[in-house]
């Protein structure tokens, strides 16, 4: 069955670093472009950063730009954002998501469950 | 970047009833436009890609069209697990990728 599931998530104060992970199964990861997605407390979907399958391109949005980076580990399966300089609105629910086409440019085909971050002093 | 503009912000019907969602588009989109169902405590589900392509093991009810700007989810006959929030995505000009504000189908 093919599967997404996140971790890393929860409570850090305003100025620090997060780092979530995304594992997958049943299905082979390395052709397959991810992005992330995040949801605020009672709010709509937010797209967050984009990589191709092959992790030769990156795409963020202007929000985490310079504070956030994605990343992909073919070998182990996972997917990775890092999260430096962590702000109040960047609390949310945070959701890896699988794009149809390899380079990312496609809708999401497959989520993980999501995970939790609270930034609070 | 492209705005996404959903209406209606809510929707109340009855099961057996017909939804039509829309999502207006600032600028064109071709037909580069996804729909995806949203339920309490769930991760989005895609149900539509390519303004009308249904997603695998969507059902026959969900239906998408339009292409440019103005894009229609129908739901031909409400199911009762059919009330959720629904939400459209567009990959037209990206990044940013952007989704609308979503809409809210709730049991009239």
């Amino acid at each position: 069955q093919m599967q997404l599931m996140e971790s890393g998530g929860g409570v850090v104060r305003p100025g620090r670093s997060l780092r979530l992970s995304c594992t997958s199964s049943g299905f082979t990861f390395s052709t397959y472009a991810f992005h992330w997605v995040r949801q605020a407390p009672g709010k709509g979907l937010e797209w967050v950063a984009g990589i191709w399958h092959d992790g030769s391109n990156k795409y963020y949005a202007d929000s985490v730009k310079g504070r956030f980076t994605v990343s992909k580990d073919n070998s182990n399966n996972t997917l990775y954002l890092l999260m430096n300089s962590l702000r109040g609105e960047d609390t949310a629910v945070y959701y890896c998501a699988r794009a149809i086409d390899s380079t990312g440019d496609d809708a999401f085909d497959l989520w993980g469950q999501g995970t939790k971050v609270s930034i609070s002093s | 970047d492209i705005v996404l503009t959903q209406s209606p912000d809510t929707l109340s019907l009855s099961p057996g009833e017909r939804a039509t969602l829309s999502c207006r588009a600032s600028q064109s989109l071709g037909s580069k436009l996804a729909w995806y169902q949203q339920k309490p405590g769930q991760a989005p589900r895609l149900l539509i890609y390519d303004a009308f392509n249904r997603a695998t093991g969507i059902p026959a009810r969900f239906s998408g069209s339009g292409s440019g700007t103005d894009f229609t989810l129908t739901i031909s006959s409400l199911d009762p697990e059919d009330f959720a929030v629904y939400y459209c995505h567009q990959r037209g000009s990206w990044p940013p990728m952007t989704f609308g504000q979503g809409t809210r189908l709730e049991i009239k």
